[in-house]
């Protein structure tokens, strides 16, 4: 267990719609990534956040959104489904560890099924 | 751009055999450089890193990986082989100038066949 938790496992919806992916980082982690894995694409970064705020983008949708809170836990936010946005959405935290740099570690991730 | 390749799609070794999975590299700067393992239905789990120092890293589950500059290379090894090791293989490289970010490779496939 990596500490980094990840709801809902599961989501099947219907193109055109919206769903929000949620995620809670290891306790102390600032940092939260998103990644998206497919079999056409792998896995592919998509954004940043830092402490609330947004660090870097990747491979993001403008249909795809996120954001950090307070408490550091980040939600994704997919909208306008397509059929391609099935996939499985990993969120990954870290923090820098004193003379090892940072390492990554994952949540079990979301699959989403758009039909 | 940081990037890695993994060459193979899929690796199959008998038990107790050892297991190589290849990486290579193309990295501006120092490589930083990681392995992950993801078992079927699961998240990515961290195997091992290089950051700098040793060119022979440890790391969960009896597996090490082999830092060679001069080959720009980064395998994971596994002495013995056990059929609990089958699963999906990355090997990922962090981006410096886009925030840490890793950029992974494709996967290898590992098969261990009892």
């Amino acid at each position: 267990d990596s500490g980094v938790t990840q709801t809902p496992k599961h989501l099947i919806t219907a193109t055109g719609q919206r769903v929000t992916l949620r995620c809670s980082p290891r306790s102390g982690d600032l940092s939260v990534y998103w990644y998206q894995q497919s079999l056409d694409q792998g896995l592919q970064f998509l954004i940043q956040y830092y402490n609330g705020e947004e660090r870097a983008k990747g491979n993001i949708l403008e249909r795809f959104s996120a954001q950090q809170f307070p408490d550091l836990h980040s939600e994704l936010n997919l909208s306008s489904l397509e059929l391609g946005d099935s996939a499985l959405y990993f969120c990954a935290s870290s923090t820098r560890e004193q003379g090892k740099g940072e390492t990554q570690y994952f949540g079990p991730g979301t699959r989403l099924l758009v039909l | 751009a940081q990037s890695v390749a993994q060459p193979e799609d899929q690796v199959n070794v008998a038990e107790g055999n050892p297991l190589t999975v290849k990486c290579t590299y193309s990295v501006s700067g120092n490589p930083y450089l990681f392995w992950y393992v993801q078992y079927p239905n699961r998240g990515l789990q961290f195997l091992l890193k290089y950051i700098t120092g040793d060119n022979l890293v440890k790391g969960s589950y009896g597996f090490e990986a082999e830092f060679n500059k001069s080959q720009t290379s980064f395998h994971l090894k596994k002495p013995s082989a056990l059929v609990s090791d089958s699963a999906l293989y990355f090997c990922a490289v962090r981006d410096p100038y886009g925030n840490n970010r890793l950029a992974f490779g494709k996967g290898n496939q590992v098969v261990v066949i009892p």
